[in-house]
Protein backbone atom coordinates (compact mmCIF):
# COMPACT_ATOMS: atom_id res chain seq x y z
CA UNK A 1 0.00 0.00 0.00
CA UNK A 2 0.99 3.57 -0.89
CA UNK A 3 1.48 5.78 1.90
CA UNK A 4 4.25 8.26 4.06
CA UNK A 5 5.62 6.50 7.05
CA UNK A 6 6.83 8.51 10.04
CA UNK A 7 8.61 7.10 12.69
CA UNK A 8 9.12 6.83 15.72
CA UNK A 9 5.55 7.36 16.78
CA UNK A 10 6.74 8.70 20.08
CA UNK A 11 10.00 10.10 20.93
CA UNK A 12 11.45 10.90 23.72
CA UNK A 13 14.87 13.31 24.12
CA UNK A 14 16.53 15.30 27.16
CA UNK A 15 17.12 19.04 26.20
CA UNK A 16 19.76 20.20 24.56
CA UNK A 17 19.90 17.08 22.36
CA UNK A 18 19.50 17.18 18.56
CA UNK A 19 16.54 14.46 17.00
CA UNK A 20 15.78 13.25 13.82
CA UNK A 21 12.11 12.76 12.71
CA UNK A 22 11.85 10.55 9.97
CA UNK A 23 9.30 10.47 6.93
CA UNK A 24 9.23 8.24 4.12
CA UNK A 25 6.83 8.08 1.04
CA UNK A 26 6.32 6.09 -1.20
CA UNK A 27 4.01 7.89 -3.27
CA UNK A 28 6.12 9.35 -5.82
CA UNK A 29 5.34 13.03 -5.11
CA UNK A 30 7.72 15.27 -5.66
CA UNK A 31 6.56 17.73 -2.95
CA UNK A 32 7.10 16.98 0.93
CA UNK A 33 6.35 19.39 3.80
CA UNK A 34 7.12 18.97 7.44
CA UNK A 35 4.28 20.67 10.26
CA UNK A 36 4.14 21.59 13.99
CA UNK A 37 1.40 21.33 15.37
CA UNK A 38 0.16 22.66 19.19
CA UNK A 39 -2.61 22.66 20.81
CA UNK A 40 -5.40 25.37 20.15
CA UNK A 41 -2.72 26.76 17.50
CA UNK A 42 -3.50 24.61 13.93
CA UNK A 43 -0.45 23.44 11.84
CA UNK A 44 2.56 25.40 11.24
CA UNK A 45 5.03 24.99 8.26
CA UNK A 46 8.18 24.42 9.20
CA UNK A 47 10.37 23.38 5.80
CA UNK A 48 8.91 22.27 2.77
CA UNK A 49 10.57 20.64 -0.83
CA UNK A 50 9.36 20.54 -4.13
CA UNK A 51 12.13 18.88 -5.52
CA UNK A 52 15.01 17.10 -4.38
CA UNK A 53 18.13 18.70 -3.52
CA UNK A 54 16.21 21.53 -2.54
CA UNK A 55 13.74 23.02 0.10
CA UNK A 56 12.65 26.11 1.36
CA UNK A 57 11.76 27.51 5.04
CA UNK A 58 8.42 28.11 6.59
CA UNK A 59 6.93 30.14 9.11
CA UNK A 60 8.46 28.58 12.29
CA UNK A 61 12.10 27.18 10.31
CA UNK A 62 14.11 28.55 13.17
CA UNK A 63 15.61 25.56 15.01
CA UNK A 64 15.17 22.88 12.70
CA UNK A 65 16.86 21.64 9.89
CA UNK A 66 15.97 19.15 6.90
CA UNK A 67 17.71 17.70 3.96
CA UNK A 68 16.46 15.95 1.03
CA UNK A 69 18.74 13.27 -0.96
CA UNK A 70 16.34 11.45 -2.37
CA UNK A 71 12.31 11.97 -3.54
CA UNK A 72 10.97 9.49 -1.23
CA UNK A 73 12.88 10.69 2.09
CA UNK A 74 12.43 14.04 4.12
CA UNK A 75 13.91 13.77 7.53
CA UNK A 76 13.41 16.82 10.32
CA UNK A 77 16.09 17.18 12.56
CA UNK A 78 15.01 19.56 15.52
CA UNK A 79 18.15 21.08 17.45
CA UNK A 80 19.31 22.10 20.51
CA UNK A 81 18.51 25.73 19.22
CA UNK A 82 14.57 25.54 18.73
CA UNK A 83 13.64 27.26 22.24
CA UNK A 84 10.17 24.73 22.62
CA UNK A 85 10.89 21.72 20.56
CA UNK A 86 7.59 19.57 22.39
CA UNK A 87 5.16 19.20 19.88
CA UNK A 88 3.38 17.25 17.77
CA UNK A 89 5.07 16.78 13.94
CA UNK A 90 3.62 16.04 10.80
CA UNK A 91 5.13 15.12 7.61
CA UNK A 92 3.03 15.60 4.30
CA UNK A 93 3.55 14.88 0.64
CA UNK A 94 1.73 16.22 -2.84
CA UNK A 95 2.02 15.55 -6.65
CA UNK A 96 0.92 17.99 -9.15
CA UNK A 97 1.20 15.82 -11.63
CA UNK A 98 -2.02 13.55 -10.34
CA UNK A 99 -3.95 17.28 -11.12
CA UNK A 100 -5.08 16.78 -7.46
CA UNK A 101 -2.95 19.26 -5.11
CA UNK A 102 -4.18 18.21 -1.89
CA UNK A 103 -1.61 16.82 0.69
CA UNK A 104 -1.35 13.17 1.84
CA UNK A 105 -0.37 13.11 5.51
CA UNK A 106 1.95 11.03 7.74
CA UNK A 107 0.26 9.18 11.17
CA UNK A 108 2.99 11.82 12.84
CA UNK A 109 5.50 11.66 15.65
CA UNK A 110 5.19 13.24 19.25
CA UNK A 111 8.29 14.62 20.58
CA UNK A 112 8.42 15.09 24.04
CA UNK A 113 11.93 17.41 25.46
CA UNK A 114 12.30 17.31 28.83
CA UNK B 1 -0.42 35.90 1.72
CA UNK B 2 -3.39 33.68 2.42
CA UNK B 3 -5.17 33.33 5.83
CA UNK B 4 -7.98 31.15 7.14
CA UNK B 5 -10.15 31.87 9.98
CA UNK B 6 -12.03 28.92 11.48
CA UNK B 7 -14.80 30.97 13.42
CA UNK B 8 -15.31 28.07 15.94
CA UNK B 9 -12.90 26.37 18.31
CA UNK B 10 -15.28 24.01 19.62
CA UNK B 11 -18.66 22.69 18.40
CA UNK B 12 -20.90 21.01 20.93
CA UNK B 13 -23.45 18.73 19.08
CA UNK B 14 -26.19 15.95 19.88
CA UNK B 15 -26.12 13.12 18.03
CA UNK B 16 -28.05 12.95 14.49
CA UNK B 17 -28.49 16.88 14.68
CA UNK B 18 -26.92 18.70 11.44
CA UNK B 19 -23.61 20.66 11.96
CA UNK B 20 -22.10 23.26 10.63
CA UNK B 21 -18.43 24.51 10.97
CA UNK B 22 -17.76 27.98 9.16
CA UNK B 23 -14.14 28.78 7.41
CA UNK B 24 -13.19 31.92 6.18
CA UNK B 25 -10.31 32.57 4.01
CA UNK B 26 -8.18 35.56 2.24
CA UNK B 27 -5.80 35.50 -0.51
CA UNK B 28 -4.90 38.16 -3.40
CA UNK B 29 -4.97 35.14 -5.87
CA UNK B 30 -6.77 32.26 -6.94
CA UNK B 31 -6.93 29.22 -4.57
CA UNK B 32 -8.03 25.81 -3.78
CA UNK B 33 -9.91 24.74 -0.48
CA UNK B 34 -9.83 21.68 1.48
CA UNK B 35 -11.15 20.30 4.91
CA UNK B 36 -9.57 18.10 7.05
CA UNK B 37 -10.64 15.68 9.64
CA UNK B 38 -8.27 14.44 12.59
CA UNK B 39 -8.39 12.26 15.37
CA UNK B 40 -6.59 11.82 18.29
CA UNK B 41 -2.90 11.26 18.17
CA UNK B 42 -3.22 10.76 14.03
CA UNK B 43 -2.29 12.56 10.98
CA UNK B 44 -4.70 14.42 8.44
CA UNK B 45 -7.52 12.60 6.79
CA UNK B 46 -9.14 14.91 3.82
CA UNK B 47 -12.65 15.18 4.05
CA UNK B 48 -13.37 17.18 0.67
CA UNK B 49 -11.41 19.88 -1.96
CA UNK B 50 -12.40 22.66 -3.93
CA UNK B 51 -10.57 23.28 -7.26
CA UNK B 52 -12.72 24.31 -9.18
CA UNK B 53 -16.36 23.85 -10.70
CA UNK B 54 -19.02 23.11 -8.87
CA UNK B 55 -19.04 25.52 -5.80
CA UNK B 56 -20.84 22.25 -3.97
CA UNK B 57 -18.62 19.99 -2.88
CA UNK B 58 -19.11 16.08 -1.24
CA UNK B 59 -16.55 14.20 0.52
CA UNK B 60 -16.57 11.41 2.64
CA UNK B 61 -18.91 10.12 5.40
CA UNK B 62 -21.32 12.44 4.61
CA UNK B 63 -19.61 15.72 4.71
CA UNK B 64 -20.05 18.74 2.30
CA UNK B 65 -18.91 22.22 1.58
CA UNK B 66 -19.83 25.22 -0.41
CA UNK B 67 -17.84 27.92 -2.00
CA UNK B 68 -18.96 30.85 -1.73
CA UNK B 69 -16.26 33.65 -3.38
CA UNK B 70 -18.13 36.70 -2.45
CA UNK B 71 -18.21 35.63 1.07
CA UNK B 72 -14.60 34.48 0.79
CA UNK B 73 -16.07 31.47 2.61
CA UNK B 74 -15.96 27.50 2.98
CA UNK B 75 -17.95 26.33 5.41
CA UNK B 76 -18.42 22.48 5.66
CA UNK B 77 -21.84 20.77 6.58
CA UNK B 78 -22.91 17.29 7.68
CA UNK B 79 -26.90 16.87 8.09
CA UNK B 80 -27.04 14.12 10.70
CA UNK B 81 -23.83 13.69 12.48
CA UNK B 82 -22.19 10.43 14.63
CA UNK B 83 -20.94 9.73 17.79
CA UNK B 84 -17.77 8.57 15.29
CA UNK B 85 -17.68 12.03 13.64
CA UNK B 86 -15.96 13.14 17.26
CA UNK B 87 -12.64 14.83 16.23
CA UNK B 88 -10.83 17.72 14.86
CA UNK B 89 -11.30 19.53 11.80
CA UNK B 90 -9.45 21.70 10.17
CA UNK B 91 -10.21 24.03 6.68
CA UNK B 92 -6.67 24.76 4.60
CA UNK B 93 -6.11 27.15 1.42
CA UNK B 94 -3.35 27.10 -1.07
CA UNK B 95 -2.79 28.87 -4.19
CA UNK B 96 -3.76 26.88 -7.52
CA UNK B 97 -0.23 26.59 -8.86
CA UNK B 98 0.02 23.15 -7.35
CA UNK B 99 2.72 21.67 -4.55
CA UNK B 100 2.31 25.03 -2.58
CA UNK B 101 2.20 24.51 1.19
CA UNK B 102 -1.44 24.46 2.76
CA UNK B 103 -2.01 27.17 4.93
CA UNK B 104 -4.40 26.03 8.04
CA UNK B 105 -6.83 27.30 10.34
CA UNK B 106 -6.46 26.91 13.77
CA UNK B 107 -9.36 23.61 13.95
CA UNK B 108 -12.58 23.25 14.77
CA UNK B 109 -12.87 20.72 17.87
CA UNK B 110 -16.15 18.55 17.21
CA UNK B 111 -18.07 16.47 19.68
CA UNK B 112 -20.90 14.99 19.57
CA UNK B 113 -22.99 14.17 22.48
CA UNK B 114 -25.48 10.92 23.06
Amino acid sequence: DGGITQSPKYLFRKEGQNVTLSCEQNLNHDAMYWYRQDPGQGLRLIYYSQIVNDFQKGDIAEGYSVSREKKESFPLTVTSAQKNPTAFYLCASSSRRTGMYEQYFGPGTRLTVT
Amino acid sequence: AQSVTQLDSQVPVFEEAPVELRCNYSSSVSVYLFWYVQYPNQGLQLLLKYLSGSTLVKGINGFEAEFNKSQTSFHLRKPSVHISDTAEYFCAVSENSGNTPLVFGKGTRLSVIA
